[in-house]
Formats: C-alpha cells, sequence, structure tokens
C-alpha cells in the first residue's frame, strides 16, 4: 500500500510552453502532498506544501505565478510550470503525506518526472 | 534555518560494512529518516528514527542517533552492489510534516 504515481514520467517542451505533471496517491487519500525538485547530483528542494481545497504554500524563492500547483481531491495534486525555460529543467518528485497511517510524518514519494525544456 | 550535511561520496567493497554520516542543525528535529534514490528513481524509505531513540536495527541497518551532537548514521551490513545508490537522510519536527533532506551521500560497492 501507500503506492504514490506521476505522470509523465519524462516530458520534453520547447521554451515558452506550459507542461502539467500529475501526482497520485494510489490506494489512500492524501491530506497533504509535497512538490520538490531536484538538480543533477543535488538534493532534493522543497518547492511547496499543497492542502486538499485550499491553496499552496510555497518556499521562499519559488515563484508561485511560474509553478501552479492545483490541490483539487484528495488523491490528485498537479504542478504546472508556465511558460517553461531552459532553467526549469529538473527532476520534480511530488510526496503525499497520511496523517493517521504508519508514522504521523511519513511522506510517501512518487517516481518522479525528468522534465526537459528546449 | 535548518541544515542537513552529508558526505558526498563512499565507496566500499562488496560484503563491507558501510557507514554513511548525516549532521543536522535543528535540535527540535523530532523524525529522522534514512532514504535511497536509484539513477532516475524516486525515494524508497529504508528506516526512520524517532528522536528519543539512540539506535534502531533493521535488518541488515542500524541506525545511531547522538542526539546532543546532532549526528546520525546509517550502517549497512554486508554491503551488497545492489546498495549503489544516493543515500539521503532526512529530517522533520512533529506538526510542521516539511522534511528538509541532507545533501545526499552516493555509495559506490565495488565487487
Amino acid at each position: 500500500g501507500a503506492v504514490v504515481s506521476q505522470h509523465p514520467s519524462w516530458v520534453i517542451c520547447k521554451s515558452g510552453t506550459s507542461v502539467k505533471i500529475e501526482c497520485r496517491s494510489l490506494d489512500f487519500q492524501a491530506t497533504t502532498m509535497f512538490w520538490y525538485r531536484q538538480f543533477p547530483k543535488q538534493s532534493l528542494m522543497l518547492m511547496a506544501t499543497s492542502n486538499e481545497g485550499s491553496k499552496a504554500t510555497y518556499e521562499q524563492g519559488v515563484e508561485k505565478d511560474k509553478f501552479l500547483i492545483n490541490h483539487a481531491s484528495l488523491t490528485l495534486s498537479t504542478l504546472t510550470v508556465t511558460s517553461a525555460h531552459p532553467e526549469d529543467s529538473s527532476f520534480y518528485i511530488c510526496s503525499a503525506r497520511v496523517g493517521f497511517r504508519g508514522l504521523y510524518n511519513e511522506q510517501f514519494f512518487g517516481p518522479g518526472t525528468r522534465l526537459t525544456v528546449l | 534555518g535548518e541544515d542537513v550535511e552529508q558526505s558526498l561520496f563512499l565507496s566500499v567493497r562488496e560484503g563491507d560494512s558501510s557507514v554513511i554520516n548525516c549532521t543536522y542543525t535543528d535540535s527540535s528535529s523530532t523524525y529522522l529518516y534514512w532514504y535511497k534514490q536509484e539513477p532516475g528513481a524516486g525515494l524508497q524509505l529504508l528506516t526512520y528514527i524517532f528522536s528519543n531513540m539512540d539506535m534502531k536495527q533493521d535488518q541488515r541497518l542500524t541506525v545511531l542517533l547522538n542526539k546532543k551532537d546532532k549526528h546520525l548514521s546509517l550502517r549497512i551490513a554486508d554491503t551488497q552492489t545492489g546498495d549503489s545508490a544516493i543515500y539521503f537522510c532526512a529530517e522533520s519536527t512533529s506538526g510542521t510534516y516539511k522534511y528538509i533532506f541532507g545533501t545526499g551521500t552516493r555509495l559506490k560497492v565495488l565487487a
């Protein structure tokens, strides 16, 4: 149990276009979802925290108008990279948290989406 | 702000033990985790420890926590080639739900 999926796993787009990445909790309801960004050979940096039905909370330095997050249901959160540029190329990982199952703070991670902007 | 540091690389021979170290600055950390990331993949939770524990053993994995020094280690016994990956420690504080990840340690196991 506690599986998180992401779609697509890999996307290439042209500069200036927008890209949507989906994060789904497959067998549980996620009270909170998180979006991370990972540059090559670097650690995961938290971008934003997303609670179902409310606005996402962005970390300092993350442009909320560029990285749009929608958490429409307890099993789906989407990250849209708007007007993508080559510097947005990265590995984006989502995670989901269940407050009443397993560890209180445990997050379950998706497999990641590799975005390449040409 | 909170900071979590790890050594970048570790190379061991198959069958030896590996010890990956992590230091953190947030004294209010409640939970500490070890994750494994294989190339191009997401994160797999290996083990975790609560801040009121000193040690936890789970099969080949042993976690040691020195809360006074804010030092966490992961020992992998009988390291195998399949253990080659990047290992991240992470900490979180009760009530915040946010994880702060370490810089990651790339473990290479030589046959």
